[in-house]
């Protein structure tokens, strides 16, 4: 089955910095990758997500790269802002519908 | 606008009980799933259904099992609760209709059951 690898497992910037965190999955069938949010006691969010025929996609101060021929993709934040602290989740989708997740990483953004 | 209700928040159970977390989804969405959330491992699917009736093993159903009886229902069941099924169980649903840009394949959570087992 899938598995998805995901670094670091927590990181902490200053206020307008950038952060990216980075993920690794073994299937090289899979070909949707969602990023999900949660911040604390509330459930995840879907935050950004790409497909595999495409390599970036941005959403204002998000953005994603996805290398299939690595098999990595990444999540990239710029200007972070003390409401973007909360674990972040990456995810492949392999076989039919089934999400893998990967560890997590805490992001806290320090004002 | 609740979309994916989980019956109980927190639950307090004896080792040895049997459990049901129940789980409701308004979106007409095919699939439904179970997962686990705990510090440093996160989420870990125990068991997933396509549809009624049916019901797929995750990557930890042992000690779990399913229901789906209704296309809007999943329940998940501890048969013989153990101290290490300790844990957050956030159940979701999703759609594979509609194409990429209609969000099929997006995840929509519950707001978990935190379950204790002493």
């Amino acid at each position: 089955g899938e598995n998805v690898e995901q670094h670091p497992s927590t990181l902490s910037v200053q206020e307008g910095d950038s952060a990216v965190i980075k993920c690794t999955y073994s299937d090289s069938a899979s070909n949707y990758f969602p990023w999900y949010k949660q911040e604390l006691g509330k459930r995840p969010q879907l935050i950004i997500d790409i497909r595999s025929n495409v390599g970036e996609k941005k959403d204002q101060r998000i953005a994603v790269t996805l290398n299939k021929t690595a098999k990595h993709f990444s999540l990239h934040i710029t200007e972070t802002q003390p409401e973007d602290s909360a674990v972040y989740f990456c995810a492949a989708l392999s076989s039919g519908s089934r999400l893998t997740f990967g560890e997590g990483t805490q992001l806290t953004v320090n004002p | 606008d609740v979309k994916v209700t989980q019956s109980s928040r927190y639950l307090v159970k004896r080792t040895g009980e049997k459990v049901f977390l129940e789980c409701v989804q308004d979106m007409d969405h095919e699939n439904m799933f179970w997962y686990r959330q705990d510090p440093g491992l996160g989420l870990r699917l125990i068991y997933f259904s396509y549809d009624v009736k049916m019901k797929e093993k995750g990557d930890i159903p042992e000690g779990y099992s399913v229901s789906r009886e209704k296309k809007e229902r999943f329940s998940l069941i501890l048969e013989s609760a153990s101290t290490n099924q300790t844990s957050m169980y956030l159940c979701a649903s999703s759609s594979d209709t509609g194409g990429p840009l209609s969000g099929a394949n997006v995840l929509t959570f519950g707001a978990g059951s935190r379950l204790t087992v002493l």
